[in-house]
């Protein structure tokens, strides 16, 4: 199927690791990628190609992608780190494809 | 430094059509790819379609295909996202996204617009 798909909301305690799941058929041949959009602001990419990190985002963001499913985690998450988390790749016809979007609540 | 700077709020009557320009600055937008992506309020994120800036290629969602039209002006370092009958449901910020250096970069679409808000009501 050309879709992917995420939890609605993931919450933790501050300093937990906190873990969002991106699943479809995409991933198993094409790269996740993860972008995080603060209330009000333009989405801003923290992960690429399934695992690699732009320069200025923080160590405690990882991606890794097995089979289906691509996992972005944050280690010691912090309130700073709440936002709506979107996985991103593309379809069997190269076009761009969103997951629906993962609230993460940090408290 | 790199900059993607689109058009401002438009309000439109439905079967109007609205085009939102995103020009680029502080890199080389002949060397990008160019995407779309909408989303209505509160609610998730939806590509629409890119262009290839070189060849002026474009691709769109299927369910795009029929409404919207990519275009871009070099001389400018402008791109533009054409949407026509336009309904309610087309209301959503619109944004634009460059994938520079794509053939050599892996970073993929990592410079956004800022949004721009288009209201489609009677």
């Amino acid at each position: 199927s050309s879709e992917l798909t995420q939890p609605p909301s993931v919450s933790v305690s501050p300093g937990q690791t906190a873990r969002i799941t991106c699943s479809g058929d995409a991933l198993s041949k094409k790269y996740a990628y993860w972008y995080q959009q603060k209330s009000g602001q333009a989405p801003a990419l923290v992960i690429y190609e399934d695992n690699e990190r732009p320069s200025g985002i923080p160590e405690r963001f990882s991606g890794s992608s097995s089979g289906t499913v691509a996992t972005l985690t944050i280690h010691g998450a912090q309130v700073a780190d709440e936002a709506d988390y979107y996985c991103y790749s593309h379809n069997s016809d190269d076009r761009g494809l969103f997951g629906g979007g993962t609230k993460l609540t940090v408290l | 430094q790199v900059q993607l700077v689109q058009s401002g709020p438009e309000v439109k009557k439905p079967g109007t059509s609205v085009k939102v320009s995103c020009k680029a600055s502080g890199f080389i937008l002949s060397d990008s790819v160019v995407q779309w992506v909408r989303q209505p309020r509160g609610r998730r994120l939806e590509w629409i379609g890119w262009i290839t800036v070189v060849n002026g290629n474009t691709d769109y969602a299927q369910k795009f295909q029929e409404r919207v039209t990519i275009s871009r002006d070099m001389s400018t370092s402008t791109v533009y996202m054409e949407v026509s009958s336009l309904r309610s449901e087309d209301t959503a910020v619109y944004y634009c996204a460059a994938y520079r250096d794509f053939e050599s970069s892996p970073l993929g679409f990592d410079s956004w617009g800022q949004g721009t808000l288009v209201t489609v009501s009677a």
